[in-house]
C-alpha cells in the first residue's frame, strides 16, 4: 500500500522569499502524486500533479513540484511567496495500473500548515 | 466552483442528535469520497462509495452511515453525536475510470455539535 510523510507540519517565511514543501511517499512503482492547496475554511483545491513524462511539473499559482524517484520526493516550490500563499499544503499519492473502475484512491499526507510573515 | 456541491454549509446541533450532509458530485464522475478534518485528526477517509456501492471504508465510526442515490448524490448520516463529531466533513469526487486522475473536492459542511 502507499503512503505518503509531510515531514513539516508548520513552516514560517516572509513574503517574498522562495519556498519548499517536502513530500516523500512509499509506493513500490512510480506512483501518481498530487498538490492540494486548502484556505481556511474552505476545500482543497488541486495546485498541480505528476503522470508521468517531465519530471518538474507547474502548477496553477505560481507553483511547481519536481518528482525524484531515487528520492521517493515530489517536493512543492514556489521562488518568491506572496501573504495570500498562507493555507494547508497536501501532497497526495495515487497507485498506477488497472483498471478497476471506482478504484482511484489517494492517501493523503498529514498536511503542512504555511504562513506568511510580512 | 469546483462542481462538486455540499449541503449544508453550516450545521449546528446538539448532542445525541442526528444530521444528514449532503453531496452532488461533479457531472459525471462515479465514485464519491467522504473525509472528516479536525484539528487534531488532520484529513481522515471515512468511506467511498462508486456507482451506488460502498468500495472502501476507513475510520469511519459505526454512529456514521453513507449512501450513494442512483442519480449519483450521497449522503453521509451522522447519528448520536458527540461533541468530538464537530469538524469539518468534506465530499470529493472522481471519474471513477479506475485511471488515477485526481479527486475534486467540495467546500465542505462545517458541523458544531454542543
Amino acid at each position: 500500500a502507499q503512503s505518503v510523510t509531510q515531514p513539516d507540519i508548520h513552516i514560517t517565511v516572509s513574503e517574498g522569499a522562495s519556498l519548499e514543501l517536502r513530500c516523500n511517499y512509499s509506493y513500490g512503482a512510480t506512483p501518481y502524486l498530487f498538490w492540494y492547496v486548502q484556505s481556511p475554511g474552505q476545500g482543497l483545491q488541486l495546485l498541480l500533479k505528476y503522470f508521468s513524462g517531465d519530471t518538474l511539473v507547474q502548477g496553477i499559482k505560481g507553483f511547481e513540484a519536481e518528482f525524484k524517484r531515487s528520492q521517493s520526493s515530489f517536493n512543492l516550490r514556489k521562488p518568491s511567496v506572496h501573504w495570500s500563499d498562507a493555507a494547508e499544503y497536501f501532497c497526495a499519492v495515487g497507485a498506477r495500473g488497472g483498471t478497476n473502475f471506482g478504484n482511484e484512491k489517494l492517501t493523503f499526507g498529514t498536511g503542512t500548515r504555511l504562513t506568511i510573515i510580512p | 466552483d469546483s462542481g462538486v456541491t455540499q449541503t449544508p454549509k453550516h450545521l449546528i446541533t446538539a448532542t445525541g442528535q442526528r444530521v444528514t450532509l449532503r453531496c452532488s458530485p461533479r457531472s459525471g464522475d462515479l465514485s464519491v469520497y467522504w473525509y472528516q478534518q479536525s484539528l487534531d485528526q488532520g484529513l481522515q477517509f471515512l468511506i467511498q462509495y462508486y456507482n451506488g456501492e460502498e468500495r472502501a471504508k476507513g475510520n469511519i465510526l459505526e454512529r456514521f452511515s453513507a449512501q450513494q442515490f442512483p442519480d449519483l448524490h450521497s449522503e453521509l448520516n451522522l447519528s448520536s453525536l458527540e461533541l468530538g463529531d464537530s469538524a469539518l466533513y468534506f465530499c470529493a469526487s472522481s471519474a471513477g475510470t479506475g485511471r488515477v486522475r485526481g479527486y475534486t473536492f467540495g467546500s465542505g459542511t462545517r458541523l458544531t455539535v454542543v
